[in-house]
């Protein structure tokens, strides 16, 4: 079956801590994984795709194959990283379809 | 460039009604897909269309339906709505045959009463 899971609904931290948003995915073929963000009143977008292998806004996340994971990291959190983020999954059947987690709210306090 | 736009951004209806939603995508975008956000079930794929055809669908009933326009634009169509179809709708619109990217409308919030 084809599924993200993100474990955290909530992940509350300080500023200037590190932070960790995990993703777990299940799915038979090659991964093609994303993080989303949606700030607040703002709409969903695109923050980094594990094939660029990226560094934007200071997030990263690397695909573990072997754990199938694609967890989100950055290493000194901002209070403007408070957001939702939403881990997903590319698939394909003829056109491409975007699986969702259910998201995790971060909360970076001052 | 315009981002992607949806229209109406909020809408109440009344169960049984039907209900028609429209997405304009970035211009020279050919595909366009559609999801459905609630706070139970979170984000979950509708259909998905590229240069007017169907490509790929959801586990949605058939109330649910959707079509695309020789010039993108796309529309999806709830009929006999339930208080369940109350939802914030998101179309997504790609550059590509394979969506790499989906770029987000704003949504639009329908409440079914």
């Amino acid at each position: 079956a084809q599924r993200v899971t993100q474990p955290e609904k909530l992940l509350s931290v300080f500023k200037g801590a590190p932070v960790e948003l995990k993703c777990n995915y299940s799915y038979s073929g090659s991964p093609e994984l994303f993080w989303y963000v949606q700030y607040s009143r703002q709409r969903l977008q695109l923050l980094l795709r594990h094939i660029s292998r990226e560094s934007i806004k200071g997030f990263t996340a690397d695909l573990n194959k072997g754990e199938t994971s694609f967890h989100l990291k950055k290493p000194f959190a901002q209070e403007e990283d408070s957001a939702m983020y939403y881990c997903a999954l590319l698939t394909y059947n003829q056109g491409g379809k975007l699986i969702f987690g259910q998201g995790t709210e971060l909360s970076v306090k001052p | 460039k315009a981002g992607v736009t949806q229209t109406p951004r909020y809408l109440i209806k009344t169960r049984g009604q039907q209900v028609t939603l429209s997405c304009s995508p970035i211009s020279g975008h050919r595909s366009v897909s559609w999801y459905q956000q609630t706070p139970g079930q979170g984000l979950q794929f509708l259909f998905e269309y590229f240069s007017e055809t169907q490509r790929n669908k959801g586990n949605f009933p058939g109330r649910f339906s959707g079509r695309q326009f020789s010039n993108s634009r796309s529309e999806m169509n709830v009929s006999t709505l339930e208080l369940g179809d109350s939802a914030l709708y998101l179309c997504a619109s790609g550059s590509d045959r394979t969506n790499t990217e989906a770029f987000f409308g704003q949504g639009t919030r329908l409440t079914v009463v």
